[in-house]
């Protein structure tokens, strides 16, 4: 998971908190994604960047925003974090050359 | 959307024994990738896929990307405790084209 960083790696909120996850690369690659993950459910895709000021939704755009700060950063936002929102996040930069996806170490977001 | 099936979704096998699974679509893909995701991390690139008819191998894993462009599938031969995990199937059009993912092949060897 080298070059791909999450922060924060786990988060507890209370319904209707927001908060922001933030995803820095240092592979300077300029496709970035955010996806969730549910068990038994893979890897959905929520939004995703293919370029510096571009963002488009994923299978699963509701309840998030998202903001491509620049070339290295890719934030989540929950404006107003709901239960069916617990789940992993994971940051992925996608290599244009290769078509392959290298992730971050996921971050825990629990909402009661 | 696009759809990716993943079979079987779980897996009991000894340790020792070769293991199989497989990912259909009904849309063709450019590349197919295979990904493990072991407890509390992220998934890890296994084996890429470029071309249909392709058969890649590394170490003791084999992938092939179908002749069809709509199916690939991954072995494991001699299995051991630390294949352990979730076998994810992943596939794109190229280039920077989304990728869509299986829904996961939960491996458990029994020692």
């Amino acid at each position: 998971n080298a070059g791909v960083t999450q922060t924060p790696k786990f988060q507890v909120l209370k319904t209707g908190q927001s908060m922001t996850l933030q995803c820095a690369q240092d592979m300077n690659h300029n496709s970035m994604y955010w996806y969730r993950q549910d068990p038994g459910m893979g890897l959905r895709l929520i939004y995703y960047s293919a370029s510096e000021g571009t963002t488009d939704k994923g299978e699963v755009p509701n309840g998030y925003n998202v903001s491509r700060l620049n070339k290295r950063e890719f934030s989540l936002r929950l404006e107003s974090a709901a239960p069916s929102q617990t789940s992993v996040y994971f940051c992925a930069i996608h290599s244009g050359s290769t078509g392959e996806l290298f992730f971050g170490e996921g971050s825990r977001l629990t909402v009661l | 959307g696009q759809q990716l099936n993943q079979s079987p979704q779980s897996m009991f096998i000894q340790e020792g024994e070769d293991v199989s699974m497989n990912c259909t679509s009904s849309s063709i893909f450019n590349t197919w990738l295979w990904y493990k995701q072991d407890p509390g991390e992220g998934p890890v690139l296994l084996i890429a896929l470029y071309k249909a008819g392709e058969l890649t191998s590394n170490g003791r894993l084999t992938a092939q990307f179908g002749i069809t462009r709509k199916d690939s599938f991954l072995n494991i031969s001699a299995s051991i405790p630390s294949d352990v995990g979730i076998y994810f199937c992943a596939a794109g059009g190229g280039g920077y084209q989304k990728v869509t993912f299986g829904t996961g092949t939960k491996l458990q060897v029994i020692p």
